[in-house]
Order: structure tokens, then C-alpha cells, then sequence
């Protein structure tokens, strides 16, 4: 069975740097073509593709964020942790982490709601 | 890199169909044929109904269906069932290892 969950704070001030963390199990990150995304979503808007890890190391951002976004991961503790910096209340958003597999995302975590206010 | 369009809203009554469009560019969705659908109730994580253009994953009724012309992606839902009411989006592959996602559809059963 796989699973992803999502980590973190539930509030964050402008201008600091959000840190969150996706703990997944029942897939391994070093398994060819595999990758683990992050995709936010504001209160009531649409899904928003920020940032994918692949197998290889690979990091792949979005065009519009690639200057605030840092993926990382940790393969032994089957962990992926996104960083994005200069937080505003614009990025409040529930965050998820993702599987893709072959240009799809098979399998996603609940998400975790991210407040940006002072 | 901009959003994939998608009608804000569609509507049908029980056992009726609907389709969802998604129109991209020659560098998203007409580039490639990885185009993904995603359904997501209320509070709820989106899950995975179509991929590569017209591909179902296990557990997905056949009643939804995905195409694709030029720039523009479709999904079909044929039989419209009240736990169909979700918003959609799509997803293309936007080349270099990137994606871009849809504005999203709400679908109402009347």
C-alpha cells in the first residue's frame, strides 16, 4: 500500500521560509522513473504544480517559483522536503506531495494546510 | 508557463454526459500525450481518473473517458452519477520534466 503524508507548520510569518516534509512508504525513491511532487491549492482555488524530485536527483521546478522553491531528498528515510522562501499571504494553500510515476500522480498524501499571516 | 484553461462549470442530470475541456499549447498539451485527470471532492486529495490522454487506472469506471484534438484535451463522463459531482482538473506534461495544471471544472448533477 502506498502513502504519502505531509508535515510542517500550520503557520507561517511573511518573509520567513516554509519547510515541509513528505513521508512516504509502500514505493522507493531510488526505483527508475519514479519522482515525489509538490502541488498547492488555495482555500478555493485550483491545484498549482510546484516542484518534482526524480529518482535520479533530478529537481524540476515551476517556471514562476524557481527562485523560492529548493526539493530535496532523503532516500533512507523515504522523505522528500520542499523549501520555499519569502512566504506571503498569496501562498496560503493546502500543500501536497504526490507519486508520479510515468507522467501521472498515481497516489497522493491528505495535505496539509499552510496559513501565511503576521 | 500558464495554467491549462478549463470551463469554470458544467452541468447534466443523472445518466446524461458531460465533457470537460482543457486547451493548452503546441509546448503542453499538443506537444505530448500526457495528458492526466484528476478528481477531488470537497476536502478531499485528488485522485488520479485518466492518464496518457485516454488510459484508465485500476478502479476507474469506464464511463469516464479522455481524448484529445490539437492543443485541447477532453474528458467525457458518460452516465452521470451523483458521486460524480467533484471539481477536474488535467494535467499536461509541459516538457523538461515540468508540469502544468488545469483552472478546474466544477461538475454539478442536477
Amino acid at each position: 500500500q502506498i502513502t504519502l503524508k505531509e508535515s510542517g507548520p500550520t503557520l507561517v510569518k511573511p518573509t520567513q521560509t516554509l519547510t515541509l516534509t513528505c513521508t512516504f512508504s509502500g514505493f522507493s525513491l531510488r526505483t527508475s522513473g519514479v519522482g515525489v511532487g509538490w502541488i498547492r491549492q488555495p482555500p478555493g482555488k485550483a491545484l498549482e504544480w510546484l516542484a518534482l524530485i526524480y529518482w535520479d536527483d533530478d529537481e524540476r521546478y515551476s517556471p514562476s517559483l524557481t527562485s523560492r522553491l529548493t526539493i530535496t531528498k532523503d532516500t533512507s528515510k523515504n522523505q522528500v522536503v520542499l523549501t520555499m522562501t519569502n512566504m506571503d499571504p498569496v501562498d496560503t494553500a493546502t500543500y501536497y506531495c504526490a507519486r508520479r510515476l510515468s507522467n501521472l500522480f498515481d497516489s497522493w498524501g491528505q495535505g496539509t494546510l499552510v496559513t501565511v499571516s503576521s | 508557463q500558464s495554467a491549462l484553461t478549463q470551463p469554470r462549470s458544467v452541468s447534466g442530470s443523472p445518466g446524461q454526459s458531460v465533457t470537460i475541456s482543457c486547451t493548452g499549447t503546441s509546448s503542453d498539451v499538443g506537444g505530448y500525450n500526457y495528458v492526466s485527470w484528476y478528481q477531488q471532492h470537497p476536502g478531499k486529495a485528488p485522485k488520479l481518473m485518466i492518464y496518457d490522454v485516454t488510459k484508465w487506472p485500476s478502479g476507474v469506471p469506464d464511463r469516464f473517458s479522455g481524448s484529445k484534438s490539437g492543443n485541447t484535451a477532453s474528458l467525457t463522463i458518460s452516465g452521470l452519477q451523483a458521486e460524480d459531482e467533484a471539481d477536474y482538473y488535467c494535467c499536461s506534461y509541459a516538457g523538461n520534466y515540468i508540469y502544468v495544471f488545469g483552472t478546474g471544472t466544477k461538475v454539478t448533477v442536477l
